[in-house]
């Protein structure tokens, strides 16, 4: 079973540059999340998606940051303008519907300069 | 208050012994589950276990067993007979609420890195 995929693996920019993140989930899974890993911390949830539905986005900089799950399959996250505390690891999880268990793809390294 | 307390950044432990790493959470919820996952220098996420709040039996996978103590709030991680690639950094996370809910966030520790030498 392929797990979860993203791309890209990294990425450099300039401050108020913008960038765009894909993941595709595991085939089948309804729930899709975004996390953002800054280092030396765990992972923070951004957004949560339930088929092509927002369920929890409270901890998303909205002023720049934006997600979609256009089709209920693939997600983009997108963050325009960046800014230096941009900088982290962005993951992508993937769950069954009413599963616990969250699997990761391999996350895109973002380097904000 | 944190949800989820690691206090241990570091630990080394030598080939084919055991460790334990130390989590603490803190919910007033009475459905909830706990989580670690494994990341390794390359950076994915790899789900190790699960313990739900009404199991009644610790959690077992393998070499890892978690050691749910609710009335402490702990639920330490157990790897026994330690292997070279047991070495990573180590989280555990917290969902609240029954399984099922389509709430999902973990709460993440800040991890604890593990070594694992010969």
């Amino acid at each position: 079973e392929a797990g979860v995929a993203q791309s890209p693996r990294y990425k450099i920019i300039e401050k108020r540059q913008s960038v765009a993140f894909w993941c595709n989930p595991i085939s089948g899974h309804a729930t899709l999340y975004w996390y953002q890993q800054i280092l030396g911390q765990g992972p923070k949830l951004l957004i949560q998606f339930q088929n092509n539905g927002v369920v929890d986005d409270s901890q998303l900089p909205k002023d720049r940051f934006s997600a979609e799950r256009l089709k209920g399959v693939d997600s983009t996250l997108k963050i325009q303008p960046a800014k230096l505390e941009d900088s982290a690891v962005y993951l992508c999880a993937s769950s069954l519907d009413r599963s616990y268990e969250q699997y990761f793809g391999p996350g895109t390294r973002l380097t904000v300069t | 208050a944190q949800k989820i307390t690691q206090t241990q950044p570091g630990m080394f432990v030598q080939e084919k012994e055991a460790v334990t790493l130390d989590c603490t959470y803190d919910t007033s919820d009475q459905s909830y589950g706990l989580f670690w996952y494994k990341q390794p220098s390359s950076g994915e996420m790899i789900f190790l276990i699960y313990q739900g709040s009404y199991d009644e039996q610790n959690a077992t996978e393998g070499r890892y067993s978690l050691n749910f103590q609710k009335a402490r709030k702990s639920a330490n991680l157990v790897i026994s007979a330690s292997q070279l690639g047991d070495s990573a950094m180590y989280f555990c996370a917290m969902r609240e609420g029954p399984r099922g809910s389509t709430l999902g966030r973990l709460y993440f520790g800040r991890g604890t890195q593990l070594t694992v030498w010969p």
